[in-house]
């Protein structure tokens, strides 16, 4: 059973618009969420984290959202560049564990 | 520079030729993981390890197996076991502390013929 879901499999964005991913969660015990980019045959690098203790995180250009009651989070790019075209795959976890659970991905085009 | 290996990149193997993968980590940390990815669907946990010769197995644990007799290093065996082993295979390592992030190695696409 899948307990971490993207449920859009790929996602156009025009280049300096904003690229939002979504991903929802169904187990209520994770704590602790990531996303992950990753290009084709190579592994993939971390981009941003958030604990559940907050609701928002932001790194440059990347702002991460968590929404708890909803079980959902989803990763802000502003603006978007050609370079972040990629598969984006976000991952939870509970915090005392140390099992990630990874969605399915969402393929991002950046269009110039 | 710290980081983790997988080697080779690619690697080819006749069908019921057991085939082993490395992964060597020298960030020093303490858990290590084998993933595998299929086209179309995310990263499935084969087998973690969360200190020297202890590894556990992960969701799709059959037809694989792993030693930890290094911190530094966790070969991932594909037996012929495995019903379908095409695939790529990811490693990855975590310091122990909590809110630790995992990092990858570069992968190997393991074809077999």
């Amino acid at each position: 059973d899948q307990q971490v879901k993207q449920n859009s499999p790929s996602l156009s964005v025009q280049e300096g618009r904003i690229s939002i991913l979504n991903c929802d969660y169904t187990n209520s015990m994770f704590d602790y969420f990531l996303w992950y980019k990753k290009y084709p045959a190579e592994g993939p690098t971390f981009l941003i984290s958030i604990s559940s203790i907050k609701d928002k995180n932001e790194d440059g250009r990347f702002t991460v959202f968590l929404n708890k009651s909803a079980k959902h989070l989803s990763l802000h790019i502003v603006p978007s560049q050609p370079g972040d075209s990629a598969v984006y795959f976000c991952a939870a976890s509970v915090n005392t564990g140390n099992q990630f659970y990874f969605g399915t991905g969402t393929s991002l085009t950046v269009i110039p | 520079d710290g980081g983790i290996t997988q080697s080779p990149k690619y690697l080819f193997r006749k069908e019921g030729q057991n085939v082993t993968l490395s992964c060597e980590q020298n960030l020093n940390h303490d858990a290590m993981y084998w993933y595998r990815q299929d086209p179309g669907q995310g990263l499935r946990l084969i087998y973690y390890s969360q200190i020297v010769n202890d590894f556990q197995k992960g969701d799709i644990a059959e037809g694989y197996s792993v030693s930890r007799e290094k911190k530094e290093s966790f070969p991932l065996t594909v037996t012929s076991a495995q019903k379908n082993p095409t695939a790529f295979y990811l490693c990855a390592s975590r310091a122990g502390s909590l809110l630790g992030t995992q990092y990858f190695g570069p992968g190997t696409r393991l074809t077999v013929l």
